[in-house]
């Protein structure tokens, strides 16, 4: 089945404790991208990745790092989590956003409930 | 700055009455709108897209949306609500290859 899965759905951690949130597709697609989810605020991008090694900023970066080491996996670190990253964060991947190679639809996992007191 | 405006974001209606879910989207020369879908507790889910072909645009569940490059809008209809459409719309907008814009979104929410 073609799905994109993020881990953990729900995690409560304290300030300054370093976490990962993984992702990880089965489509081999080609780009992907990391949103968080606020009251209000809709989505915004935070960091995405065009292809293996290639990463670059969203709207809102500060305080997040990834990687793309591999095609599959595009992993969010937040290296000292503070409370104003309490949120709900989607991982999403496609084909191909210009339409060129595919029908540019975006694939998004569950949900990451990250909660930092 | 690109950007996509919903202008609702709380909309109600009755069990079989049409639904209307309004998006604005500013000014381009070729713009490429989607409408995706969030049930509770899920991840979003596409609706339908416009990206020039035809000017009305049919997605699943009997939802279509119009554009309307004179008004540019791209608003979100259907014929009868049912109580499975309870759920959060966005109004979506990629204005690159790499860059998407998502509206605020609308709740919509079904009376029995």
């Amino acid at each position: 089945e073609a799905q994109v899965t993020q881990n953990p759905r729900y995690l409560i951690t304290v300030t300054g404790k370093k976490l990962t949130v993984t992702c990880s597709q089965n489509m081999n697609h080609e780009y992907m991208s990391w949103y968080r989810q606020d009251p209000g605020l809709g989505l915004r991008q935070i960091y995405y990745s065009m292809n293996v090694e290639v990463t670059d900023k969203g709207d809102v970066p500060e305080g997040y790092k990834v990687s793309r080491k591999e095609k599959r996996n595009f992993p969010l670190i937040l290296e000292s989590p503070s409370p104003n990253q309490t949120s709900l964060y989607f991982c999403a991947s496609s084909q191909d956003l210009t339409f060129r190679r595919g029908t540019g639809e975006l694939f998004f996992g569950e949900g990451s409930r990250l909660t930092v007191l | 700055a690109q950007s996509v405006t919903q202008l609702d974001s709380h909309v109600s209606v009755s069990e079989g009455t049409p639904v209307l879910l309004r998006c604005n989207y500013s000014s381009s020369y070729s713009p490429s709108l989607f409408w995706y879908v969030q049930h509770p507790n899920k991840g979003l889910q596409l609706l339908l897209k416009y990206t020039s072909a035809a000017t009305l645009v049919k997605g699943i569940n009997g939802f279509e949306a119009e554009f309307k490059k004179s008004e540019t809008s791209f608003h979100l209809t259907k014929p009868s609500a049912h109580m499975s459409d309870a759920a959060e719309y966005f109004c979506v907008r990629y204005s690159s290859a790499s860059k998407i814009i998502f509206g605020s979104g609308t709740r919509l929410s079904i009376r029995p």
